[in-house]
């Protein structure tokens, strides 16, 4: 059974570095041809693609905010996480990670999310 | 960036209707576009992926159809638990992969 579970802060202050892990179970990965992405929502609106990372350990990144995020993994502790700095109100939302349909990016495994609010 | 439109945002529709939405891709994407279901307070659920493939455990009143800029997604008769918000999604540009808008389903 395949799940994929986030953790982090639910607040944190502007300027601050927002740190998120997420965990998956039921499939490794170092699997050929997976990968997991980081997909934010704020409230209310659309979802937005943050940052992939495949199994060879290749990343890519959202052009818009490709300076504040770095993801990465721990194949050993089957964990991906994402930093994201110089955190702004405007990004308060739901975090999301989601597994890829091979090397394809279609999500076919998604994570209940995290919300996590950006306030003094 | 590719742009990924919706229309319409919201539709309003009676149980055993035929609903449709499109998306259309600011430049063609191919075949490569998903369809995803999300219900309030929910992650999103993979519906049609490569435009008309459907998802395992996916019923088959869903079905998607579409290529280049313009895809469809059409729920054959629309049952209860349909009524939610769909978005699209490319998977051909990356990166980075874009989200249409969404289109709420409600209860008419």
């Amino acid at each position: 059974q395949v799940t994929l579970k986030e953790s982090g802060p639910v607040l944190v202050k502007p300027t601050e570095t927002l740190t998120l892990t997420c965990t998956v179970s039921g499939f490794s990965l170092s699997n050929a041809r997976m990968g997991v992405s980081w997909i934010r929502q704020p409230p209310g609106k659309a979802l937005e693609w943050l940052a992939h990372i495949f199994s060879n350990d290749e990343k890519s990144y959202s052009t818009s905010l490709k300076s504040r995020l770095t993801i990465s993994k721990d194949t050993s502790k089957s964990q991906v996480v994402l930093t994201m700095t110089n955190m702004d109100p405007v990004d308060t939302a739901t975090y999301y990670c989601a597994r890829s349909l091979g090397e394809l990016g279609y999500f076919d495994y998604w994570g209940q999310g995290t919300l996590v609010t950006v306030s003094s | 960036d590719i742009q990924m439109t919706q229309s319409p945002s919201s539709v309003s529709a009676s149980v055993g209707d035929r609903v449709t939405i499109t998306c259309r891709a600011s430049q063609g994407i191919s075949s490569w576009l998903a369809w995803y279901q999300q219900k309030p307070g929910k992650a999103p659920k993979l519906l049609i992926y490569a435009a008309s493939s459907l998802q395992s455990g996916v019923p088959s009143r869903f079905s998607g159809s579409g290529s280049g800029t313009d895809f469809t997604l059409t729920i054959s008769s629309l049952q209860p638990e349909d009524f939610a918000t769909y978005y699209c999604q490319q998977a051909n540009s990356f990166p980075p992969w874009t989200f249409g808008q969404g289109t709420k389903v409600e209860i008419k």
